[in-house]
């Protein structure tokens, strides 16, 4: 069963929008994580949020985590050209990814 | 120090034929896991080896199998490849279970 499931499946802004990205799974997690990855390339990771937070900033990212709807979010502040990417979310069961969503900001 | 290495970067096997990937994980990681990449799709969770053991699997055929040598690095083999095992294959490692770092993945090709 699929464990990170990404909405919207694409999302195209101008450079300095903000871009918000959502995640929802299905069982319990000891955390959730959210990585970018350029076209055909590794995934680089972003940041882990843990089942006991609720927000973590890292730079121009936010991610929330509400556990009991069992969701997340990542917010891209001040977007950039080289935002660019696809975007997953994954819980630390290793299961599946989402199909991930795919940002292009415009400049 | 290096990040998370795979080789070759790119392969291309015909059907029926097997191929072994290899991945070495970033220095101090112990934990390695693979992922199967399919185009437009997000990865799909293989296997992960901890110790030199397969600890946790995925939906994967038996065809796919794995390997930990003591130095932690790891190899996939695929037996009989299949049209549909073209995708680009992903390690990626770990210092226990906390974040994975991932490598540049391998695209293998079935022809």
């Amino acid at each position: 069963s699929q464990q990170g499931e990404e909405d919207p499946q694409a999302l195209s802004i101008q450079e300095g929008e903000n871009a918000t990205m959502n995640c929802s799974y299905k069982t319990s997690i000891n955390n959730l994580q959210w990585y970018r990855q350029n076209s055909g390339r590794g995934l680089v990771h972003l940041i882990l949020i843990r089942s006991n937070e609720r927000e973590k900033h890292s730079g121009r990212l936010r991610v929330t985590l509400d556990t009991s709807k069992k969701s997340s979010s990542l917010l891209i502040t001040a977007s950039r050209a080289a935002d660019t990417a696809s975007y997953f979310c994954a819980t630390d069961l290793k299961l599946t990814f989402g199909e991930g969503t795919q940002l292009t900001v415009n400049p | 120090d290096a990040g998370v290495t795979q080789s070759p970067t790119h392969l291309i096997k015909t059907r029926g034929q097997q191929v072994t990937l290899r991945c070495s994980p970033k220095s101090g990681h112990d934990t390695v896991s693979w992922y199967q990449q399919a185009l437009g799709q997000g990865p799909q969770f293989i296997f992960q080896y901890y110790e030199e053991e397969e600890r946790q699997r995925g939906n994967f055929p038996d065809r796919f199998s794995g390997h930990q040598f003591p130095n932690y690095s790891s190899e996939l083999n695929v037996n009989a490849l299949l049209l549909g095992d073209s995708a680009l294959y992903l390690c990626a490692s770990s210092p226990g279970l906390a974040k994975e770092f991932f490598g540049p993945g391998t695209r293998l090709t079935v022809l």
